[in-house]
């Protein structure tokens, strides 16, 4: 099946610990994204990337880091300088930017205890 | 002023009845428009995708757009207990990455 597969679905983090969460897609899409959701603020643009080898930061980048050395690929690190990364995390798609229409993944959920 | 406005919730309706999820925008630049349904603990589902001005029917859900007005809505007919959801409406401007999301509208069909 074709789809966006996002990995661990939860996730448990000490403080100080960097983690990384895995989005992959076999829906040859050219762009990925990363949103945070948090209750009552909606989705916020942490890193996007419309290439390989290409990545741009969103509205909320600090404290993370991505890579995309594949198209179907695109992990995001959530690093210890993160202050606030309780969240849910989600992983995006679109086929290119003149169609607008934006896939998901089912989310990581990420807890620092 | 949020680009985009969406009332939170939550909305209790009971079964059977039309629903009526709306959003406001400022950006008349927007010319993408979707809804998104999201269950507890998933990833959003598109609904409906509308480019541009007017309506778009898909089954039970219709999505309206009012560019005048800067709003559109969802309509959800014959509401089941399975619809119960958050909805977020979301908007993009054509050749751009950008998408802004509403906060979402929690909604509750009664059985």
């Amino acid at each position: 099946d074709g789809g966006i597969t996002q990995s661990p679905k939860y996730l448990f983090r000490k403080e100080g610990q960097n983690v990384t969460l895995s989005c992959e897609q076999n829906l040859n899409h050219d762009a990925m994204y990363w949103y945070r959701q948090d209750p009552g603020q909606g989705l916020r643009l942490i890193y996007y990337s419309q290439i390989v080898n290409d990545f741009q930061k969103g509205d909320i980048a600090e404290g993370y880091s991505v890579s995309r050395e594949k198209k179907e690929s695109f992990p995001l690190t959530v690093t210890s300088a993160q202050k606030n990364p309780t969240a849910f995390y989600l992983c995006a798609t679109y086929r290119d930017v003149n169609t607008g229409e934006l896939f998901f993944g089912e989310g990581s959920r990420l807890t620092v205890l | 002023q949020k680009e985009v406005e969406q009332d939170p919730g939550p909305l209790s309706v009971p079964e059977g009845a039309i629903v009526s999820l709306n959003c406001t925008y400022s950006n008349s630049a927007f010319q993408y428009f979707m809804w998104y349904r999201q269950y507890s603990r998933k990833g959003p589902e598109l609904l409906m995708y509308t480019y541009s001005s007017g309506n778009k029917e898909d089954g039970r859900f219709t999505a309206q757009v009012d560019k005048s007005s800067k709003y559109i809505s969802l309509f959800i007919r014959d509401s089941q207990p399975s619809d119960s959801a958050t909805y977020l409406c979301a908007m993009s401007v054509t050749g751009t990455y950008k998408y802004i999301f509403g906060t979402g509208t929690r909604l509750k069909v009664l059985a």
